[in-house]
């Protein structure tokens, strides 16, 4: 019962090191979203995919980019790392392919610094 | 755009004390709202949700009435305990075929409760 997986779990990078998270749900859910959460500030969505071949861009891609993998995995790759992208990073998966009100189910995160 | 907003936190209360949190919303059309949980070291998990204009949405004591004339989604409970000290996230979703379940998400609350 795993639901929505990422990895790593923690991850220190120095300023223009890349790094990707990967993320994979087994829903069989056709869309997936990567978040950013900072303090005071809530969940900003960075990138989504409504289905296995698209992306789009969210409310702070900059810096970003993603790949969907297949149906069950969506990654997210910072190509140089700068400190303003330290956070916590949420992947989340859901049936939501055309009806907006179906719940997201969310990964446990990834907490990255960047030095 | 869409926004929300939550009330200030953090809360403090005391075990068996009633909760509110604040959350008003400004959106286009007939969104989705939903509240998500955060419990420390965790991913959200959808607390309840409501589609339409005066759905009451209820799930472990917590309610939250989808008020339309007041673009109103405040979340209640009864007597909280130690263990829903947590942050709470008041979200909403576009309607329409091409919202794919974006969230949009407010700020977060802090919940903590003491014995």
């Amino acid at each position: 019962n795993a639901g929505v997986t990422q990895t790593p779990k923690f991850q220190v990078l120095k300023t223009g090191q890349s790094m990707t998270l990967q993320c994979a749900q087994d829903m069989n859910h056709n869309s997936m979203y990567w978040y950013r959460q900072d303090p005071g500030m809530g969940l900003r969505l960075i990138y989504y995919s409504a289905s296995e071949g698209t992306t789009d861009k969210g409310e702070v891609p900059n810096g970003y980019n993603v790949s969907r993998l297949n149906k069950r995995e969506f990654s997210l790759r910072l190509e140089s790392a700068a400190p303003s992208q330290t956070s916590v990073y949420f992947c989340a998966s859901s049936e939501a392919h055309l009806y907006s009100n179906q719940p997201q189910h969310f990964g446990d995160g990834t907490r990255l610094s960047i030095l | 755009g869409n926004s929300v907003t939550q009330m200030e936190g953090p809360v403090t209360l005391s075990e068996e004390a009633f909760l509110t949190i604040n959350c008003t919303y400004t959106a286009t059309g007939y969104p989705s709202l939903f509240w998500y949980v955060q419990y420390p070291g965790e991913g959200l998990q959808l607390l309840l949700k409501a589609t339409k204009a005066d759905d009451k949405g209820s799930n472990k004591g917590f309610e939250a009435t989808y008020r339309k004339e007041t673009t109103s989604f405040h979340l209640e409970k009864g007597s909280v305990q130690v263990s829903d000290s947590a942050v709470y996230f008041c979200a909403l979703s576009d309607d329409g075929g091409t919202s794919y379940g974006k969230l949009t998400f407010g700020q977060g609350t802090i919940l903590t409760v003491h014995p």
